[in-house]
Parts: C-alpha cells; sequence; structure tokens
C-alpha cells in the first residue's frame, strides 16, 4: 500500500518568505496526488490536484502554486507568504480508476507571523 | 459542481448510545461516497466506503440517491469512536477531484 512522507511537519515563517512543502509517495506509481488544506469550521479545501508529471490543476485561486517534478513527488511553494497562508496542509494521493480511496500524509503546520 | 453538507460541526453522545453522523451532497452524476475518519494525533483515514457496503468499527452508511444521503451511523457508540469525521465524494471522473464536507467532531461521553 501507499506511503506517503510530507515535511516539513512543523513551520514558522515570516510573512513575505518563501514557502516549500514536500510530498513523496511510495509503494505506488502513476499516483494522483492532492494538497489540502484543512480549516476548522472549513473541513478540508482542495487546493490542487496532479494525475501526472508537470500536470496541475488548481481548485482555487490564492497565494500558493505546485509542482510535480517526478512521478511521487508533489510541492506546495509560495513566492511570499501571507499571514492567510497560515494552516494544516495535507498532501494526498489516489488512483484514478473509480472506486479507489484516497490516502493522506501526516500533515504540515504552517504558521506565518 | 460537486458539494458535500455536513450540517453538524459537534456531536455529543453519551457511550452506548446510537449515533448518527449527516452527510448530504449534490451531484448530477453518480457519485462514490466516503467517510474518512481523524482520530487525535492521528493521520486521515478512509474509514469506510459505500461501495463496499462493509461495516468497520460497527459503523455502517447508506448510499440514498433519493435523498441524496450518505449518514454515518453506529448503533452503540463507544468512546474510542471520539474523533473528526469527514464526508467525501468522488464523481464519475474517478478521484480526480475529491471533494470533501466541513466535518463532523463526535465526542463520546462516559
Amino acid at each position: 500500500s501507499q506511503t506517503i512522507h510530507q515535511w516539513p511537519a512543523t513551520l514558522v515563517q515570516p510573512v513575505g518568505s518563501p514557502l516549500s512543502l514536500e510530498c513523496t509517495v511510495e509503494g505506488t506509481s502513476n499516483p494522483n496526488l492532492y494538497w489540502y488544506r484543512q480549516a476548522a469550521g472549513r473541513g478540508l479545501q482542495l487546493l490542487f490536484y496532479s494525475v501526472g508529471i508537470g500536470q496541475i490543476s488548481s481548485e482555487v485561486p490564492q497565494n500558493l502554486s505546485a509542482s510535480r517534478p517526478q512521478d511521487r513527488q508533489f510541492i506546495l511553494s509560495s513566492k511570499k507568504l501571507l499571514l492567510s497562508d497560515s494552516g494544516f496542509y495535507l498532501c494526498a494521493c489516489g488512483r484514478g480508476s473509480s472506486g479507489n480511496t484516497i490516502y493522506f500524509g501526516e500533515g504540515s503546520w504552517l504558521t506565518v507571523v | 459542481a460537486q458539494r458535500v453538507t455536513q450540517p453538524e460541526k459537534l456531536l455529543s453522545v453519551f457511550k452506548g448510545a446510537p449515533v448518527e453522523l449527516k452527510c448530504n451532497y449534490s451531484y448530477s452524476g453518480s457519485p462514490e461516497l466516503f467517510w474518512y475518519v481523524q482520530y487525535s494525533r492521528q493521520r486521515l483515514q478512509l474509514l469506510l466506503r459505500h461501495i463496499s457496503r462493509e461495516s468497520i468499527k460497527g459503523f455502517t452508511a447508506d448510499l440514498n440517491k433519493g435523498e441524496t444521503s450518505f449518514h454515518l451511523k453506529k448503533p452503540f457508540a463507544q468512546e474510542e469512536d471520539s474523533a473528526m469525521y469527514y464526508c467525501a465524494l468522488s464523481g464519475d471522473g474517478g478521484n480526480n477531484d475529491m471533494r470533501f464536507g466541513a466535518g463532523t467532531r463526535l465526542t463520546v461521553k462516559p
């Protein structure tokens, strides 16, 4: 089964600084990859998903971007963080065929100060 | 567009009481529905999915297409069931765009 590694687990960054959260997946090939943000009272918000290398779909306009340089690597980035970017970010992977589930990483707490 | 609604942010029951976590959805095609659970200090994980028609940890959920609901039920709640529960929907295209509800925090009191 898939194993998802996500880091760093916690991060405190000043406003205006860059961001890079990394996610790698083991145990599967050509997965769909996702970045979610988990906010209290708002559930899990899908930020980006990718069905292949270099293929990124953005769900909401924001200060963040995502990249997939390798099949099992998914990166969430920002050039200049905003206070509103603070939150809990989850990487997830799944397969494209119907009926398969999504597996989540342990998440990354980002605090922008 | 697909949407998942969990009307209750918080739900509290006593141990041994029945519990029902509500989930309603909107989707024009044939959705697949899931329940995910996040226990304290653990990662979010799949609890069950409607296509499996299974019971996990005593929980069941039936997809009601007429009412567009996928409520999660357990006849006798246990303290270890206390967690955050998310209902999720995947559309016709597989899970390219899995959508989650806002979540319900279940507390089972002794």
